[in-house]
């Protein structure tokens, strides 16, 4: 069974530009949450979606958004970066909102330069 | 508010010591506590978790206690090795609108000495 798939893997982006993440969750699992890490920070949340809906949500300005499509892949969506955006990405999913277990992706790595 | 509490947030230990990191947490409703281990460059990995029902759970060398009354929760590495060299990350879920998000501890890194 394949785990939790993220691309890409790397991306590097100046301030003001948009990024798009993408993750593709465990088969049969339906719910994806996304994570932002920095040093020092640990796992920050930015938001959880289930059945294409935003479930729950972290303390992140709305610049940071997602959507889940039928298939329940994932994106996130990050408009005019700025340098503190800089950080890796992790995606996890579920097999329902509320399932306990989480199941990381190895992340995207954004730097904004 | 939604806090995980983290302590200490680095830890050097020799081989073959114990190391202990403990956890404390916010929300009373909270009834779930996993460990996630992430060595450099890898995605975090769930290594152990506890429910609210049993007050420590053990595998192999490593185990989890809780207290429910004093919302703390304990990571126990028994017998160190270098390979549990890594970050560790307690979590505990909050609850809102009927669903639950998993908020994580800042970490703790852990260096095991030979």
């Amino acid at each position: 069974k394949a785990g939790v798939t993220q691309t890409p893997r790397y991306l590097i982006k100046t301030r003001g530009q948009q990024v798009t993440l993408s993750c593709s969750p465990i088969s049969g699992h339906r719910s994806v949450s996304w994570y932002q890490q920095t040093p020092g920070q640990g796992l920050q949340f930015l938001f959880e979606y289930f059945s294409e809906t935003q479930r729950n949500k972290g303390n992140f300005p709305g610049r940071f958004s997602g959507r889940q499509f039928s298939n329940s892949r994932s994106e996130m969506n990050v408009s005019t970066l700025e340098l503190g955006d800089s950080a890796l990405y992790l995606c996890a999913s579920r097999r329902q909102a509320g399932d306990e277990k989480l199941f990381f992706g190895s992340g995207t790595q954004l730097s904004v330069l | 508010g939604e806090n995980v509490e983290q302590h200490p947030s680095t830890l050097s230990v020799q081989e073959g010591d114990s190391a202990v990191i403990k956890c404390t947490y916010s929300d009373s409703a909270s009834n779930y506590f996993p460990w996630y281990k992430q060595e450099l460059g890898k995605r975090p990995q769930l290594i152990i978790d506890i429910r609210s029902n049993v007050g420590e759970k053990k595998d192999q060398r490593i185990a989890v206690t809780l207290n429910k009354t004093a919302k703390h929760f304990s990571l126990h590495i028994t017998e160190t090795q270098p390979e549990d060299s890594a970050v560790y990350f307690c979590a505990a879920p909050m609850f809102s609108g009927g669903y639950n998000k998993l908020i994580f501890g800042a970490g703790t890194r852990l260096a095991v000495h030979p």
